[in-house]
């Protein structure tokens, strides 16, 4: 079974602070995924990496990055956390070229 | 992506099949169907997808018209745990554009 799991389940900040999220997927996968879901937008991608210290933008990458310094880790960074930021966090990752993704369990990130 | 329809929610008695329908009358010959599903406060979860053979898993079927115009997701013995929010997506199994988006999908509860 494909296994992504994600540091926390649930977080709580302050504004301003700097945040990381960590992600583990145990396949050997070459894709990684951040996406954020909020009630009534849907799911939306971060930022997305297809090797290790490749990385390309999604659709919201502002006010946040990301590493990938080991094939099976993906880090999401936030720079400087702000109440818009208050979110479910997911990860995913995936075999290079295919379309099925694998998430994690996510994390809810509450910034005050 | 190709547009697909689901119907907003259905009901199911525990331990009968749940059979979900997805409309996607635009899927062009190269894009798959794919279903996933969402437990309340959990990361989404791939089940299964198919191209114009019926698929079969440990998790669901796939039925896909002749046409492949339509496709029904069957539960075959439905728990109350399967209570969650089904997506149907079509889309092409390789490709640049990694990014997954859901629509509204289908609420099904199961009812004890």
């Amino acid at each position: 079974d494909v296994k992504v799991t994600q540091s926390s389940r649930y977080l709580v900040k302050r504004t301003g602070e700097k945040v990381f999220l960590e992600c583990v997927q145990d396949m050997d996968h070459e894709n990684m995924f951040w996406y954020r879901q909020d009630p009534g937008l849907g799911l939306r991608l971060i930022y997305f990496s297809y090797d290790v210290k490749m990385k390309e933008k999604g659709d919201i990458p502002e006010g946040y990055s990301v590493s990938r310094e080991k094939k099976e880790r993906f880090s999401l960074i936030l720079e400087s956390a702000s109440t818009n930021q208050t979110s479910m966090y997911l990860c995913a990752s995936g075999l290079a070229g295919a379309s099925e993704q694998y998430f994690g369990p996510g994390t809810r990130l509450t910034v005050t | 992506d190709a547009k697909t329809t689901q119907p907003t929610s259905m009901d199911c008695a525990e331990g009968r099949a749940a059979n979900l329908p997805c409309n996607h009358s635009t899927i062009s010959g190269n894009e798959y169907v794919y279903w996933y599903r969402q437990i309340h406060s959990q990361g989404p979860q791939y089940i299964i997808h198919g191209l114009k053979n019926n698929e079969t898993n440990e998790m669901a079927s796939l039925i896909i018209t002749e046409d492949r115009k339509s496709s029904t997701l069957i539960l075959p013995h439905a728990t109350l745990r399967d209570t969650a929010v089904y997506y149907c997506i079509v889309r092409r199994r390789r490709g640049s554009n990694y990014k997954l988006t859901f629509g509204k999908g289908t609420l099904l509860t199961v009812n004890p």
